[in-house]
């Protein structure tokens, strides 16, 4: 299996636009998970699904952010309007049970000017 | 507040010598323990965990000490190599439905040749 895919690997955007990442978890995966990894706060869940239906998104920051995952193999965390305080490295995690290893992708480095 | 800390946000060892890496949780229904490493530019991979039913697990030059009563854990990296050197994230879980991992902020090791 190739992993945890994500893209852009890189965005660089400015302020008030639409910011869409993508994921694709690993096949067999039940569990996919979205984290935003910042200087200050470290590694941060913002939300996870199960079978594809939202399970917790108590650690998405405000309504600007929303994420989807319309079936097995595919996730989008969209960021509308982007600020710059948004700028930080998204990981996506894929696992086959909750509590245990979780597989990540390589991350994606937003940067918002 | 954290749940998970990792004290040390900074580690050098000499190669060939032992590097410990400590990190101190407050929740004590935190019952499933893991050790994650990152490199620059990946995302984290999981490196080795620990049930709250035990207080040392091994594997290859990498063991990690639970002591539940100090809410403390530690991995052992014997003998350390320059490969070795990344940052090193401490994750827990309570387990269950409320299994999300908790992520410390890591600690990079540096294992000079």
């Amino acid at each position: 299996d190739a992993g945890v895919i994500q893209s852009p690997r890189h965005e660089v955007t400015e302020m008030g636009q639409e910011v869409t990442l993508r994921c694709k978890p690993i096949s067999g995966h039940d569990y996919l998970f979205w984290y935003r990894q910042t200087m200050m706060r470290g590694l941060e869940l913002l939300i996870y699904f199960n079978n594809n239906v939202p399970i917790d998104d108590s650690g998405m920051p405000e309504d600007r952010f929303s994420a989807k995952m319309p079936n097995a193999s595919f996730s989008t965390l969209k960021i509308q309007p982007s600020e710059p305080r948004d700028s930080a490295v998204y990981f996506c995690a894929s696992s086959l049970s909750l509590v245990y290893e979780q597989y990540f992708g390589p991350g994606t480095r937003l940067t918002v000017t | 507040d954290q749940q998970v800390k990792q004290n040390s946000p900074s580690l050098s060892v000499q190669e060939g010598r032992i590097s410990i890496l400590n990190c101190d949780y407050t929740n004590s229904m935190f019952d499933y323990f893991l050790w994650y490493k990152k490199y620059p530019a990946e995302g984290p991979t999981f490196l080795i965990s620990i049930s709250s039913i035990k207080d040392k697990n091994e594997d290859g030059r990498f063991t990690v000490f639970l002591n539940k009563s100090a809410k403390h854990l530690s991995l052992h990296i014997v003998p350390s190599q320059p490969g070795d050197s990344a940052v090193y994230f401490c994750a827990a879980s309570e387990g269950g439905s409320q299994g999300n991992l908790i992520f410390g902020k890591g600690t990079k090791l540096s294992v000079k040749p």
